[in-house]
């Protein structure tokens, strides 16, 4: 079975701080990544798209990374702010079936 | 405006009841999703479209109905609702002019409930 696992589930950091969050998958045969934010009560949002040709995708403070030899992507966070609070979740599309989505990892900013 | 949008905001309902979950998009998108989205479970996906009158079912079908008559519109019905079946919907779309390779856009979702 397609899997995404987010490591870790929650995650809290001061103000300023630069983060990763991680996001692993089990199948080698991908042909996108990405991650998306999703703030409560609301839709999720793409913040970044990484093809499998791509090693990375840069979008101001963010920069997610993707590694298909193993199985792992990660989104960093440069100078957190409290706005960047919300749910991250990561997805990939192997061309089989739709996009396999992890459970996200719940982050907060504190100032 | 443009953009994806899901009606009802909230749902409450009986179980047995039948429900009509709406989605509708003004991008002319190709691709179609309805996903269910649960704590523990994260997103799974319900049905999805790859075009007008074309449906295919995801991971979690069962006692779902979809249709797709017209390209901009995706509707979801629950036959006869089950406490189960209480969760938040997400309806999303994708252009499909290069499927994989495009992002994914999502609705505001629906929280239903079943009493």
């Amino acid at each position: 079975k397609q899997e995404v696992t987010q490591i870790p589930a929650a995650l809290s950091v001061p103000e300023g701080e630069n983060l990763v969050l991680n996001c692993s998958f089990t199948d080698s045969a991908i042909y996108n990544l990405q991650w998306f934010r999703q703030d409560p009560g609301k839709g999720l949002t793409s913040l970044l798209l990484i093809q499998s040709s791509q090693r990375e995708q840069t979008s101001g403070r963010l920069n997610a990374s993707l590694d298909k030899s193993s199985g792992r992507s990660t989104l960093y966070i440069a100078a957190s702010q409290p706005g960047d609070s919300a749910t991250y979740l990561c997805a990939y599309f192997s061309g089989n079936t739709p996009l396999v989505f992890g459970k996200g990892t719940r982050l907060s900013v504190i100032a | 405006d443009a953009g994806i949008t899901q009606s009802p905001r909230y749902k409450i309902t009986e179980t047995g009841r039948q429900v009509t979950l709406m989605c509708h998009q003004t991008w002319s998108h190709s691709y179609m999703f309805w996903y269910r989205q649960d704590l523990g479970h994260g997103l799974r996906l319900i049905y999805y479209s790859a075009a007008a009158d074309i449906t295919d079912k995801g991971e979690v079908p069962d006692g779902y109905v979809v249709s797709r008559s017209k390209t901009e519109n995706f509707p979801l019905t629950l036959e006869s609702a089950t406490r189960s079946q209480t969760s938040v919907y997400f309806c999303a779309s994708t252009p499909g002019v290069s499927w994989g390779n495009e992002k994914l856009f999502f609705g505001s979702g629906t929280q239903l409930s079943v009493l």
